[in-house]
C-alpha cells in the first residue's frame, strides 16, 4: 500500500545538537505538510511545501521538499528542550491517495540538557 | 469557534458498549477529517468530510464504525459493539481545502474495559 516512512523512529540529541528527520514516499506526493506532537498534545502544523526542490525555513527549522517529490527532511539547529515532541511529516499523494492527508510514522526527538 | 473543540475529551467504557464522539470543526472550514492514534503510534486516517457528504470513508476500520456530519459543521463518529483493540485517541481536525494545514482539535481518549 501507499506508505510514508520517516527515519529515524526515535532520536536523544543533547542540547545545542542538530536533529534531521527524514521522511520517504512510496508514491509521488502533490504536497508535503510537517506537524509537531508535544508529549500527550495533539499535532500542530508547522508548514507545507508544493515545489520539487522547495526549501524553507522557520527559525531554527529548515524543511526541504525532494525534487522528486517523494521525499522530504527537516533539520532543527541547535536544539532546545522546547523543541521536544515528535515530528510527522503528511503529504497528499498524487494518484489514488484521495483528499487527505497520509502520514509519516513519525521521529520523536527527546533533547537533554 | 477558535479551534476544533472535541468531545468527550476522554472516554471508558465496557466492551460492547457503543459510543458517540463528537467534532466541531473551526467556523467555515468545509473539510472534516477523522484520524485515530494509538499509543506512541501514527495518525491512522478514517473518514473525510466534504461539507456533508463524505467522499471518502476508505480509512474505517469495520461496519462498526460510522460517521456523520450535518450542516456542513459538527461531526459524529459512532462506533457499536465496542471491542478493547478499538482503544485509541481520536482526533478531528478540519481545514478550508487541501491546500492548507489541518487544525487538529485535542482529542477523545477511547478506552475500553
Amino acid at each position: 500500500g501507499q506508505q510514508v516512512m520517516q527515519i529515524p523512529q526515535y532520536q536523544h540529541v543533547q542540547e545545542g545538537e542538530d536533529f534531521t528527520t527524514y521522511c520517504n514516499s512510496s508514491t509521488t506526493l502533490s504536497n508535503i505538510q510537517w506537524y509537531k506532537q508535544r508529549p500527550g498534545g495533539h499535532p500542530v502544523f508547522l508548514i507545507q511545501l508544493v515545489k520539487s526542490g522547495e526549501v524553507k525555513k522557520q527559525k531554527r527549522l529548515t524543511f526541504q521538499f525532494g525534487e522528486a517529490k517523494k521525499n522530504s527532511s527537516l533539520h532543527i539547529t541547535a536544539t532546545q528542550t522546547t523543541d521536544v515532541g515528535t515530528y510527522f511529516c503528511a503529504g497528499f499523494i498524487l494518484t489514488g491517495g484521495g483528499n487527505k492527508l497520509t502520514f509519516g510514522t513519525g521521529t520523536q526527538l527527546k533533547v537533554e540538557l | 469557534g477558535a479551534g476544533v473543540s472535541q468531545s468527550p475529551s476522554n472516554k471508558v467504557t465496557e466492551k460492547g458498549k457503543d459510543v458517540e464522539l463528537r467534532c466541531d470543526p473551526i467556523s467555515g472550514h468545509t473539510a472534516l477529517y477523522w484520524y485515530r492514534q494509538s499509543l506512541g503510534q501514527g495518525l491512522e486516517f478514517l473518514i473525510y468530510f466534504q461539507g456533508n457528504s463524505a467522499p471518502d470513508k476508505s480509512g474505517l476500520p469495520s461496519d462498526r464504525f460510522s460517521a456523520e456530519r450535518t450542516g456542513g459543521s459538527v461531526s459524529t463518529l459512532t462506533i457499536q459493539r465496542t471491542q478493547q483493540e478499538d482503544s485509541a485517541v481520536y482526533l478531528c481536525a478540519s481545514s478550508t481545502d487541501r491546500n492548507y494545514g489541518y487544525t487538529f482539535g485535542s482529542g477523545t481518549r477511547l478506552t475500553v474495559v
